[in-house]
């Protein structure tokens, strides 16, 4: 089975300039997850979709952060303008939401650079 | 307050011994998860133990065991015959709320070198 895919690998932008970032999650999975990971830190949850639905974006900075998730399935992000704080992996994850192991698995992650 | 802790900003230990990765958690959730993810310098995050908070034994998947000490909320990984490959960033994780708006919260890490 195809494994979390996320577009681009790496990106490097200027302060107040936009960008957004793509994931298609494993096929019939319901549960979609964004997370900012600084370097040297934990990922931190920024939105948790349940198929079209926002579960929780209360980390979400939502004066520049949004996201969406068309008809359940891939999601974007994206940031605007962006700051040099913003300078993180973003990782995608996904869940089945189903019984069993509640695992989230992860994309490579999309690489921000900030300058 | 922190909701996952993990007070080993690095370790090291000597391949083909065992290692103990140190979490505890702050929940007042009856019904919580516990998990354990592996980041190597690659940076893809790797799934490798889960732990119910309802589950009477301890997790355990091939070399991975979840030390689950529900009364002092606690969730230590213990790694056993140490590889040079298990050389990687171990995160904590819990899984906390109902089904619809579950939660989950990362603890900020632990760095563990294996030594040939």
């Amino acid at each position: 089975e195809a494994g979390v895919a996320q577009s681009p690998r790496y990106k490097i932008i200027e302060k107040r300039q936009s960008v957004a970032f793509w994931c298609n999650p494993i096929s019939g999975h319901a549960t979609l997850y964004w997370y900012q990971q600084i370097l040297g830190q934990g990922p931190k949850l920024l939105i948790q979709f349940q198929n079209n639905g926002v579960v929780d974006d209360s980390q979400l900075p939502k004066d520049r952060f949004s996201a969406e998730r068309l008809k359940g399935v891939d999601s974007t992000l994206k940031i605007q303008p962006a700051k040099l704080e913003d300078s993180a992996v973003y990782l995608c994850a996904s869940s089945s939401g189903g019984t069993g192991t509640p695992e989230q698995f992860f994309g490579p992650g999309t690489r921000l650079t900030v300058l | 307050a922190q909701k996952i802790t993990q007070t080993q900003p690095g370790m090291f230990v000597q391949e083909k011994e065992a290692v103990t990765l140190d979490c505890t958690y702050d929940t007042s959730d009856p019904s919580y998860g516990l998990f354990w993810y592996k980041q190597p310098s690659s940076g893809e995050m790797i799934f490798l133990i889960y732990q119910g908070s309802y589950d009477q034994q301890n997790a355990t998947e091939g070399r991975y065991s979840l030390n689950f000490q529900k009364a002092r909320k606690s969730a230590n990984l213990v790694i056993s015959a140490s590889q040079l490959g298990d050389s990687a960033m171990y995160f904590c994780a819990m899984r906390e709320g109902e089904a619809g708006g579950f939660k989950t919260i990362f603890g900020a890490g632990t760095r563990l070198f294996v030594k040939a």
